[in-house]
């Protein structure tokens, strides 16, 4: 059975301190993996596909890296608008396996 | 970008009464959406995968027959929850992929918050 674990669950930063969270998986088949940001009470947003690994995206202050047991979201300086729920998800075939996300927030 | 559509985004309903919320793609054509539902702190789960013109394939666990899906054109998916009870309270969520391929992401509406009473 696919799965997706994401560390940690919350996270709390300053304005300004980096830091990386974590999706770790098991599928058989990976397809590809995405990153999704949602903010309360919204649907999740597209951030990245990765498709293999040693495969990296950037966009703005968030870089994405795949390995063939894990990928990285890498924060760089964040900004409060930052603060949201950081989801990842595996693709095999038709089904998407989600993690249940790692919060975010940014103290100004 | 490609945009999906979800309305309404909140509704209140009374227990046994039902609910119908609508998904629309709204620049793109969508001949299979895809419903989630999200309780908090878990990840989002499928429930069912509509199909313009055919049955929706529901998911394991998931009755038919209390959440009706209906795909009747290629931009536009309805999920009604029928006979709702206290339990079926949570945050139902659509998507769509606006680029062909089952590798392509998906992208989702806002959601409808239900709060059955």
């Amino acid at each position: 059975e696919d799965q997706v674990t994401q560390s940690p669950e919350a996270l709390r930063l300053q304005e300004g301190e980096s830091s990386s969270l974590n999706c770790s998986y098991t599928v058989s088949g990976l397809r590809g993996l995405f990153w999704y940001r949602q903010d309360p009470g919204k649907g999740p947003e597209f951030l990245f596909t990765l498709y293999s690994a040693g495969e990296e995206k950037e966009k703005e202050r968030l870089k994405a890296t795949l390995t063939k047991k894990e990928s990285f979201l890498h924060i760089t300086a964040p900004k409060p608008e930052d603060s949201a729920t950081y989801l990842c998800a595996v693709h095999r075939g038709q089904k998407v396996t989600f993690g249940i996300g790692t919060k975010l927030q940014v103290i100004p | 970008g490609a945009v999906v559509s979800q309305h309404p985004s909140w509704v209140i309903c009374k227990s046994g009464t039902s609910v119908k919320i609508e998904c629309r793609s709204l620049d793109f054509q969508a001949t299979t959406m895809f419903w989630y539902r999200q309780f908090p702190k878990q990840s989002l789960m499928l429930m069912a995968t509509s199909n313009e013109g055919s049955k929706a394939t529901y998911e394991q666990g998931v009755e038919k027959d209390k959440f009706l899906i209906n795909h009747a054109s290629l931009t536009l998916s309805t999920l009604t929850v029928t006979s709702a009870h206290p339990e079926d309270s949570s945050f139902y969520i659509c998507s769509a992929r606006p680029q062909p391929g089952v590798d392509s992401p998906l992208h989702f509406g806002n959601g409808t918050r239900l709060t059955v009473t």
